[in-house]
C-alpha cells in the first residue's frame, strides 16, 4: 500500500529565508507525487506535481521540488519565503494521476517578520 | 472562467439523516474527484469520476456513494449520517485524470453531524 511522511507538523521560518518541507513516500513502483497547499483565503490549491521525466519539477508561486527516488522523497523547497506563504502543505502520492490520492498528514508553515 | 463550485457551503444534519452534497467543475472539465477532511484523519481521497463513471473509490463504508452528471456535474451522498462524518468535504475538477492536467479545488462543503 502507498504512505506518505511528512515528519515535521510545523515549521517556523523568517520571512525571506529559504524553506525545505520534507516528504517520504512508500510505493513499489514509480510513484506520482503532488503537493498541495491550504490556506483559510485560497482553500486548497495544487502547487506542483510530478509523474516523470526531470525530477526537479516546478510549481506555482515560486515553489519547487526535487524527486530522489533513491531516498523516497519528493522534498519541496523555495529560496525565499513571503509572509503569504504561511499555510498548511500537504504532499500526496498516487499510482496514476489523481486516482485514489494518499495525503501525507500536512506540514504547517508559519512565517516570521 | 469560473472556478469550482460546491454547495452548499455549510450544513448541519442529525445522526441517522442523509445528505447529498453538490459539486459543478470548471467548464470543460471531465473528472471530479472527492475528498473528505477531518482533524483526525486528516485528507482522505472518497472517489473519482469520469465522463459520468466511477474510476476509483477509496475506502470508505458503502454509506459513502456518489455520481457524475453528463453535464460533468457532480453529487455525492452520505447515508446513515454518523457524528465521524463531520468533515470538510472537498471537491476537484480536471481535464482529464492522468495527473498531467493541473487540478482545481472548490472551496468546501463544511459538514456538521450532531
Amino acid at each position: 500500500a502507498q504512505s506518505v511522511t511528512q515528519p515535521d507538523i510545523h515549521i517556523t521560518v523568517s520571512e525571506g529565508a529559504s524553506l525545505e518541507l520534507r516528504c517520504n513516500y512508500s510505493y513499489g513502483a514509480t510513484p506520482y507525487l503532488f503537493w498541495y497547499v491550504q490556506s483559510p483565503g485560497q482553500g486548497l490549491q495544487l502547487l506542483l506535481k510530478y509523474f516523470s521525466g526531470d525530477t526537479l519539477v516546478q510549481g506555482i508561486k515560486g515553489f519547487e521540488a526535487e524527486f530522489k527516488r533513491s531516498q523516497s522523497s519528493f522534498n519541496l523547497r523555495k529560496p525565499s519565503v513571503h509572509w503569504s506563504d504561511a499555510a498548511e502543505y500537504f504532499c500526496a502520492v498516487s499510482s496514476g494521476g489523481y486516482q485514489k490520492v494518499t495525503f501525507g498528514t500536512g506540514t504547517k508553515l508559519q512565517v516570521i517578520p | 472562467k469560473a472556478g469550482v463550485t460546491q454547495t452548499p457551503r455549510y450544513l448541519i444534519k442529525t445522526r441517522g439523516q442523509q445528505v447529498t452534497l453538490s459539486c459543478s467543475p470548471i467548464s470543460g472539465h471531465r473528472s471530479v474527484s472527492w475528498y473528505q477532511q477531518t482533524p483526525g484523519q486528516g485528507l482522505q481521497f472518497l472517489f473519482e469520476y469520469f465522463s459520468e463513471t466511477q474510476r476509483n473509490k477509496g475506502n470508505f463504508p458503502g454509506r459513502f456513494s456518489g455520481r457524475q452528471f453528463s453535464n460533468s456535474r457532480s453529487e455525492m451522498n452520505v447515508s446513515t449520517l454518523e457524528l465521524g462524518d463531520s468533515a470538510l468535504y472537498l471537491c476537484a475538477s480536471s481535464l482529464a485524470t492522468s495527473g498531467q492536467e493541473t487540478q482545481y479545488f472548490g472551496p468546501g462543503t463544511r459538514l456538521l453531524v450532531l
